[in-house]
């Protein structure tokens, strides 16, 4: 069983729709990463967090660590948000990353 | 937060060659990894990169294959040395500024090997 599990793997919605990525982890954390990959490799972080909630635009990240559960939110979904989305986290010394299998997101106009 | 640049951002290569692909961070950061992202798969750790000392390889990677330079705390390069088809891979850097800060990422080497 791996350390970092997210679901679903696919994911397709039609544009406006609301999305919620979810991450759970076996493992004690210091913080979890949201991260957006696109097609080209690149990597963007989205959210780091370690309590609560936290707020970007249409994306919205929550935590909760007593019951070691993420979820990433995306409302009002658009075609430019097509990514994989990736959960990674943070050891307890805070010096490793863990990453899930991520999240590949399809939103059709 | 601080911004990386790598490159080359693709290459294709020759069996039994080597690439050394550079990341380049615009501050100084205390942290740097290199990652492989196989097709398909998420990110496998290959090294911490280590200023000033040798890199620290996780399990199933070894400094001949995959040797690491940081001279300083802003640069470090991967070599992918004799390199063959199941190297295919995205290899990415990262950086953090500390223990738990925000990590950031390059934008990736997709590398083929025919």
């Amino acid at each position: 069983k791996n350390e970092v599990e997210q679901s679903p793997q696919n994911l397709t919605a039609q544009e406006g729709e609301f999305i919620t990525i979810n991450c759970s982890y076996s493992v004690g954390i210091s913080a979890l990463h949201w991260l957006q990959q696109h097609p080209g490799g690149g990597i963007v972080s989205l959210f780091m967090l370690s309590s609560g909630k936290k707020k970007h635009g249409r994306l919205i990240a929550t935590i909760n660590i007593q019951e070691k559960h993420s979820s990433l939110h995306i409302t009002a979904s658009h075609p430019r948000d097509s990514a994989v989305y990736i959960c990674a986290v943070y050891n307890n010394a805070g010096n490793m990353l863990t990453f899930g299998g991520g999240t590949r997101l399809m939103v059709k106009p | 937060s601080a911004v990386i640049s790598q490159k080359p951002s693709r290459d294709i290569c020759q069996r039994g060659t080597s690439l050394t692909i550079q990341c380049q961070v615009d501050s100084q950061v205390t942290m740097m990894f290199w990652y492989r992202q196989q097709p398909g798969q998420s990110l496998t750790l290959i090294a911490t990169a280590n200023q000033g000392s040798e890199a620290t390889y996780e399990s199933g990677f070894v400094i001949d294959k995959f040797p690491i330079s940081r001279p300083n705390l802003t640069f470090s390069t991967l070599t992918v040395s004799n390199m063959s088809p199941e190297d295919s891979s995205i290899y990415l850097c990262s950086g953090a500024g500390g223990r738990r800060t925000e990590a950031f990422f390059g934008q990736g080497t997709r590398l083929t090997v025919v």
